[in-house]
């Protein structure tokens, strides 16, 4: 594709119910990383991957968080029995080296996520 | 630890220059920059290591302090399309793979 994509662009679920976000990079982009910024605040790295692995779970803010890489390409973020500080909006962003220095990552539009 | 934005806010006139601090308390390997605009993804500007490196993006620059722990962006000639809220991100020399935002810069450019 052209650019970053993610699905579903809106979801809203109730409190308890596990989501699944999808990121789909850009093709042949190795690194690919998620970001959280909840309503109104900053940007809150989670996790990236270089290839499908992922060397450091711990920006994950609970451990109702998962994500994994798949192929070198798409991406999921699981968040299981979702809470009410869970609403943010999911952001992924990819690059063809990760934290390249002269290379520019790029973002998709984000997952807007409201746990009622 | 969070790293320390300044300004918070700072309002332009287009054409006049501006400069955003990003300081952190601990020793810096990395700052990262974006700009994000309202109710739009935010988008990438620059990486800076350590060894005191300045970039260039456009008239958008920025250098890396690494005595002071600081990262300094600088917008020159400010144009309209500036306009949105700046974070910067910080990773220290621990290399921990963790990436801290400050709590952003919002710059309004007035025509």
């Amino acid at each position: 594709g052209a650019g970053v994509s993610q699905s579903p662009s809106n979801k809203v679920t109730e409190k308890g119910k596990d989501v699944e976000l999808r990121c789909d990079p850009i093709s042949g982009h190795t690194a690919l990383y998620w970001y959280r910024q909840s309503l109104g605040q900053g940007l809150e790295f989670l996790i990236y991957f270089q290839g499908n692995s992922a060397p450091d779970k711990s920006g994950l803010p609970s451990d109702r968080f998962s994500a994994e890489r798949t192929g070198g390409s798409v991406s999921t973020l699981t968040i299981q029995r979702t809470q009410q500080e869970d609403s943010a909006v999911y952001l992924c962003a990819s690059s063809a080296i990760l934290w390249g220095t002269q290379e520019t990552q790029y973002f998709g539009p984000g997952t807007r996520l409201l746990v009622l | 630890q969070q790293p320390v934005q300044s300004p918070q806010a700072v309002i332009l006139r287009e054409g006049e220059d501006a400069v955003i601090n990003c300081s952190s308390s601990k020793a810096l390997y990395s700052v990262h920059w974006y700009r994000q605009k309202h109710g739009e993804a935010p988008v990438f500007l620059m990486i800076l290591l350590k060894g005191g490196e300045q970039k260039g993006h456009e008239k958008i620059s920025a250098s890396f302090n690494e005595k002071k722990q600081q990262s300094s962006l600088y917008l020159t000639a400010s144009q309209l399309s500036y306009s949105g809220t700046y974070f910067c991100g910080t990773e220290t020399v621990d290399r921990d793979d963790k990436i801290i935002f400050g709590k952003g810069t919002r710059l309004h450019i007035l025509p």
